[in-house]
């Protein structure tokens, strides 16, 4: 099984600020990863598929990046309704599918 | 508009059962690998089961591997999990979540979730 390790837990940021987020795979993945938003008592939310690929209807401050074992989620500058928690997902080697723990991108 | 709607949780006893249902709508259902994730309070996703568009071959988290059961009806355009032998760590929210068009294990479609409370 694929383990996904994100990393920092907890991001403490203001908006207007650039966020970076990581999640690390076991072993590779290829560029299959993908990265979810999810807000209070909501459920996920596709972001980015395919390491880079933006999800229809995503807005252009949220990137991807990384291959192998080591990406990337950037949000080039927070907007209010970006604070939630963000989750990476592998599809390369299932099952099982596996998630990251998740980072809490949190206002300052 | 596709949309994806669970229902069928609720308060059971440990050893005991129960049957979530997921209605689909607005996109082919027998085109689509369909999965369960749960996310316990406060905790993070766990995907559970994933079922190919025909049905033919199923998935398991091995932590459900034996107890739960996950099919489709194609005359109602419905997945269901059945799951038995029920466990208090079996507590979660569960979502249902549609597989992409070509990443079609990239979950691209969520319901709203069901909770299901394991408790005596």
């Amino acid at each position: 099984e694929i383990v996904l390790t994100q990393s920092p837990a907890t991001l403490s940021l203001s908006p207007g600020e650039r966020a970076t987020l990581s999640c690390r795979a076991s072993q590779s993945v290829s560029s299959f990863l993908a990265w979810y938003q999810q807000k209070p008592g909501q459920a996920p939310r596709l972001l980015i598929y395919d390491a880079s690929n933006r999800a229809t209807g995503i807005p252009a401050r949220f990137s991807g990046s990384g291959s192998g074992t080591d990406f990337t989620l950037t949000i080039s500058s927070l907007e209010p309704e970006d604070f939630a928690v963000y989750y990476c997902q592998q599809r390369f080697i299932w099952p099982p599918l596996s998630f990251g723990g998740g980072t809490k991108v949190e206002m300052k | 508009e596709a949309q994806l709607v669970e229902s069928g949780g609720g308060l059971v006893q440990p050893g005991g059962s129960l049957r979530l249902s997921c209605a689909a709508s607005g996109f082919t259902f027998s085109d689509y690998i369909m999965s369960w994730v749960r996310q316990a309070p406060g905790k993070g996703l766990e995907w559970v089961s994933g079922s190919s568009g025909s049905g033919g071959n199923t998935y398991y988290a091995d932590s459900v591997k034996g107890r739960f059961t996950i099919s489709r009806d194609y005359s109602k355009n419905t997945l269901f999990l059945q799951m038995n032998s029920l466990r208090a760590e079996d507590t979660a929210v569960y979502y249902c979540a549609k597989g992409g068009t070509v990443t079609k294990l990239t979950l691209d479609l969520w319901g709203r979730g069901t909770l299901v409370t394991v408790s005596s």
